[in-house]
């Protein structure tokens, strides 16, 4: 079965740090450009990060410049979002997604974390 | 706040057609492939148009997509309940060097 499975939201006050994971099954993970996309409660979508297939190449909204890191472990079909001096504002479900370079479009996405910054 | 702008909320009842609009710039719709989520409560976003028209496996042909300048459009025709969700438009953003998605908008079904 194709799937993404995140994990490591949880609640952490504010200036903390999370690290999310996303493992991969089902699909040729190395190959793919691979996303995190997060949606604040009740609010839409916003695109957070982005890495190639290498891990060569990464991409990041400005807002959240500086503050992030996105990596992949090709070997373990893994990514994750190193999250620092996390604000409220940050508070969302976190989804990572797969990139499909032939549709240019998100077409696998996982089920969410949640994160929450909060004192 | 997002670049790409769709109306809040859409409604027909069953059977009608119903068009959402996403309105962007030079540097996302209207240089790059247009494409539209379909979200339900609580789950994950579903790919539902993606190059601009294409349908993957499984979305009903009731659901298009259009694209002129620098604005998009989803139909659906043939409105069923199980539309009933929220739908996004997006696009890569070559200014932003970044994915933008469109604020969303509600879809009911009266």
């Amino acid at each position: 079965e194709v799937q993404l499975v995140e994990s490591g939201g949880g609640l952490v006050k504010p200036g903390g740090s999370l690290r999310l994971s996303c493992v991969a099954s089902g699909f040729s993970f190395s190959h793919d450009t691979l996303t995190w996309v997060r949606q604040t409660p009740g609010r839409g979508l916003e695109w957070v990060s982005s890495i190639s297939s290498s891990g060569s190449h990464t991409y990041y909204a400005d807002s959240l410049k500086g503050r992030l890191t996105i990596s992949r472990d090709n070997a373990k079909n893994s990514l994750y979002l190193q999250m620092n001096s996390l604000r409220a504002e940050d508070t969302a479900v976190y989804y990572c997604g797969r990139f499909a370079t032939g549709l240019d479009a998100f077409d696998i996405w996982g089920q969410g974390t949640m994160v929450t910054v909060s004192s | 706040q997002s670049v790409v702008t769709q109306p809040p909320s859409a409604s027909g009842t069953p059977g009608q057609s119903v068009t959402i609009s996403c309105a962007g710039s030079r540097s996302n719709i209207g240089s790059n492939t247009v494409n539209w989520y379909q979200q339900f409560p609580g789950t994950a976003p579903k790919l539902l148009i993606y190059t601009m028209n294409q349908r993957p496996s499984g979305v009903p042909d009731r659901f298009s997509g259009s694209k002129s300048g620098t604005s998009a459009s989803l139909a659906i025709s043939g409105l069923q309940s199980e539309d009933e969700a929220d739908y996004y438009c997006a696009a890569w953003d070559d200014s932003l060097n970044g994915y933008v998605f469109g604020t969303g908008t509600r879809v009911s079904v009266l």
